[in-house]
């Protein structure tokens, strides 16, 4: 049983269009995240949300729109894509106290 | 968060001991030290965290200096498996999960 799982796990996709990728947490819990891990193999947060509720919101161009619909899902919308955007995208989720995470296996996303 | 100190690579042999150092020297009272690690193409995965008194659980021993300057993880008998990078990442228990993680130290086990 997946915890965190998120699809696809590869996207390649042409600059200028528009993709999701999805995530599901079967875990229970009330906050889920993406991540972004660029070339350099930085990890990045990029947003937060706590029961459908947008709590952390890094400085992320206004091209990417998470959606949460409950708070097993959120999903990550990405508009007019560019080059820059090649990363792995990690969607994860964590318990009610602490910072014990939950990630999940990552999407790798390619702009061609 | 504090900013955190961790040697780029390591190696180990299996079957021994692994001693990942990691120095915070800025740590506030209330911030915790959490370790993640992340085995090639997979998602970071929770491995152990502390406020100041040592932990240790099914997969590591956590061992934090008395002035909580700087910490170890230890893997007690390293596998193969155990090769990935390790972050070291100190963060208040309130951060909403607002992970920062560094470059991480990359344990290499070999045979």
């Amino acid at each position: 049983d997946t915890a965190v799982s998120q699809t696809p796990k590869y996207l390649v996709t042409q600059m200028g269009n528009d993709k999701s990728i999805k995530c599901e947490q079967n875990l229970g819990h009330d906050t889920m995240y993406w991540y972004k891990q660029d070339s350099k193999k930085f990890l990045k947060i990029m947003f937060s949300y706590n029961n459908k509720e947008l709590i952390i919101n890094e400085t992320v161009p206004n091209r990417f729109s998470p959606k949460s619909p409950d708070k097993a899902h959120l999903n990550l919308h990405i508009n007019s894509l560019e080059l820059g955007d090649s990363a792995v995208y990690f969607c994860a989720s964590k318990t009610r106290d602490g910072n014990t995470i939950y990630f999940g296996e990552g999407s790798w996303l390619t702009v061609v | 968060d504090a900013k955190t100190t961790q040697p780029p690579s390591m190696d180990c042999a299996e079957g021994r001991a692994a001693n990942l150092p990691c120095n915070h020297s800025t740590i506030s009272g209330n911030e915790y030290v959490y370790w993640y690690r992340q085995i090639h193409s997979q998602g970071p995965q929770y491995i152990i965290h502390g406020l100041k008194n040592n932990e240790t659980n099914e997969m590591a021993s956590l061992i934090i200096t008395e002035d909580r300057k700087s910490s170890t993880l230890i893997l007690p008998h390293a596998t193969l498996r155990d090769t990935a990078v390790y972050y070291c990442i100190v963060t208040l228990r309130t951060s909403y999960g607002k992970l920062t993680f560094g470059q991480g130290t990359i344990l290499t086990v070999h045979p």
